[in-house]
């Protein structure tokens, strides 16, 4: 059974500091994992989907990457803002075609 | 982007009462349509999964007789709680995607607030 765990839970940091949030998994047969940021009381907004083949996928301060021999993946946001607090989730897809969430990284920055 | 419409965002009620929880993909069509639940504070939990034109699967100890989904166009489906009691209040959160590709992402509503009274 697939399970995917997130760490840290929780992380503060002061504004402008780049930071990486960690995603591990248990069983490395996936399609592709996705990050997602969710807001309080809100859905969840497509961050970054890489692929098995692929190594990392990269979107303005985002960079996600994927070593899928030892079940990771990393998040990392350049030069953080205030705006990027949010609960940050990273979710596999296997053969079932589910996807499986992690917990979540909540985030905050402070100005 | 691909947009998910979801559709109430909140909904209070007594205990009793069905509740019908719309989706719709406002750019896109669905083929495949995802329910999740998430209770405070934890990750999502999937319930089930429907493909346009079939019958929902749905996850292991959800009762279909209780959340009953319709997914009868590419572009809406929904879920309807029947007889809501307390433990059912919760953050039910609706997904699409489009194609049939497992490497097509997933693109989610902004769920809808539950509360049983």
């Amino acid at each position: 059974k697939q399970e995917v765990t997130q760490i840290p839970a929780a992380l503060s940091v002061p504004e402008g500091e780049n930071l990486v949030l960690n995603c591990s998994f248990t069983d490395s047969a996936i399609y592709n994992l996705q990050w997602f940021r969710q807001d309080p009381g809100k859905g969840l907004t497509s961050l970054l989907l890489i692929q098995s083949s692929q190594r990392e996928q990269t979107s303005g301060r985002l960079n996600a990457s994927l070593d899928k021999s030892s079940g990771r993946s990393t998040l990392y946001i350049a030069a953080s803002q205030p705006g990027d607090s949010a609960t940050y989730l990273c979710a596999v897809r296997g053969n079932t075609d589910k996807l499986i969430f992690g917990t979540g990284t909540r985030l905050q920055v402070f100005p | 982007g691909a947009v998910v419409s979801q559709h109430p965002s909140r909904v209070i009620c007594k205990s009793g009462t069905s509740v019908k929880i719309e989706c719709r993909s406002l750019d896109f069509q669905a083929t495949t349509m995802f329910w999740y639940r998430q209770f405070p504070k934890q990750s999502l939990m999937l319930m089930a999964t429907s493909n346009e034109g079939s019958k929902a699967t749905y996850e292991q100890g959800v009762e279909k007789d209780k959340f009953l989904i319709n997914h009868a166009s590419l572009t809406l489906s929904t879920l309807t709680v029947t007889s809501a009691h307390p433990e059912d209040s919760s953050f039910y959160i609706c997904s699409a995607r489009s194609g049939s590709g497992v490497n097509q992402p997933q693109h989610f509503g902004d769920g809808t607030r539950l509360s049983i009274l």
